[in-house]
C-alpha cells in the first residue's frame, strides 16, 4: 500500500542549530499537513501545503512541498528548547485517505 | 469550546475483556477518526467516519469496531482485548472537503494497557 516515509527517525541538535525533517510519498499527494506532538501530548496541526512547489513560513519554521507533490520538508532555523517534540507529516492521497509518516523526534541539547 | 474530548484517559484491561472508548467533539465536524500510536510506528488509522451513521476501515481495523450514531460522538470498541492492543489511542475530527482547510483536531488520548 501507499507509504509516507519520514526521515530521520530521531535528531539530536544543539540549541541554536538548524533542523530538517523530510517526507517522501510513493504516490502523488493532494496535499500534505504537518503536525507537532510535544512529549506526553497530542498532535497539533502546524500547516497544510497544497500547491506544487509551495513554500510557507511560520517564524523560524519553513515548509516546502515538492514540485511533483511527492515530498515535503520542514526546516527549523536556530532551534529552541520549545521546539522539542515529534514532527509528523500527513499526506492526503487521491482517494482522500490521510497517511501519516512515522515522525521525527527532535531532541534539543542545551 | 472543549474541542475534542476522550474518555477515559487511562485504562487497564485483562486479555479477553471488552471496553468502549468515547470521543466527543463540539466543533460540528463531519469527519472523525480513531488512531493508535505505538513507539516507532507513528499514527495508524483504525477506523474513520465521514458523517453521522457512516464508518469505514482504516489501515489497522482488525479487532476494533466503531459507531457514529450522533454527529458529535465516535465510539471505538474492543470486543476481546489482546496485549497487542496496548497503545495510546487518539481521536481526531476535521471539517469536510478534500482540498479545503481541513486540519485534524486531536483529543488528548487514551492510554490503554492490556495485560
Amino acid at each position: 500500500g501507499q507509504q509516507v516515509m519520514q526521515i530521520p527517525q530521531y535528531q539530536h541538535v544543539q540549541e541554536g542549530e538548524d533542523f530538517t525533517t523530510y517526507c517522501n510519498s510513493s504516490t502523488t499527494l493532494s496535499n500534505i499537513q504537518w503536525y507537532k506532538q510535544r512529549p506526553g501530548g497530542h498532535p497539533v496541526f502546524l500547516i497544510q501545503l497544497v500547491k506544487s512547489g509551495e513554500v510557507k513560513k511560520q517564524k523560524r519554521l519553513t515548509f516546502q512541498f515538492g514540485e511533483a507533490k511527492k515530498n515535503s520538508s520542514l526546516h527549523i532555523t536556530a532551534t529552541q528548547t520549545t521546539d522539542v517534540g515529534t514532527y509528523f507529516c500527513a499526506g492526503r492521497n487521491r482517494d482522500d485517505k490521510i497517511i501519516f509518516g512515522k515522525g521525527t523526534r527532535l531532541h534539543i541539547l542545551p | 469550546n472543549a474541542g475534542v474530548t476522550q474518555t477515559p484517559k487511562f485504562r487497564v484491561l485483562k486479555t479477553g475483556q471488552s471496553m468502549t472508548l468515547l470521543c466527543a467533539q463540539d466543533m460540528n465536524h463531519e469527519y472523525m477518526y480513531w488512531y493508535r500510536q505505538d513507539p516507532g510506528m507513528g499514527l495508524r488509522l483504525i477506523h474513520y467516519s465521514v458523517g453521522e451513521g457512516t464508518t469505514a476501515k482504516g489501515e489497522v481495523p482488525d479487532g476494533y469496531n466503531v459507531s457514529r450514531l450522533k454527529k458529535q460522538n465516535f465510539l471505538l470498541g474492543l470486543e476481546s482485548a489482546a496485549p497487542s492492543q496496548t497503545s495510546v489511542y487518539f481521536c481526531a475530527s476535521s471539517k469536510v472537503g478534500a482540498l479545503s482547510y481541513n486540519e485534524q483536531f486531536f483529543g488528548p488520548g487514551t492510554r490503554l494497557t492490556v495485560l
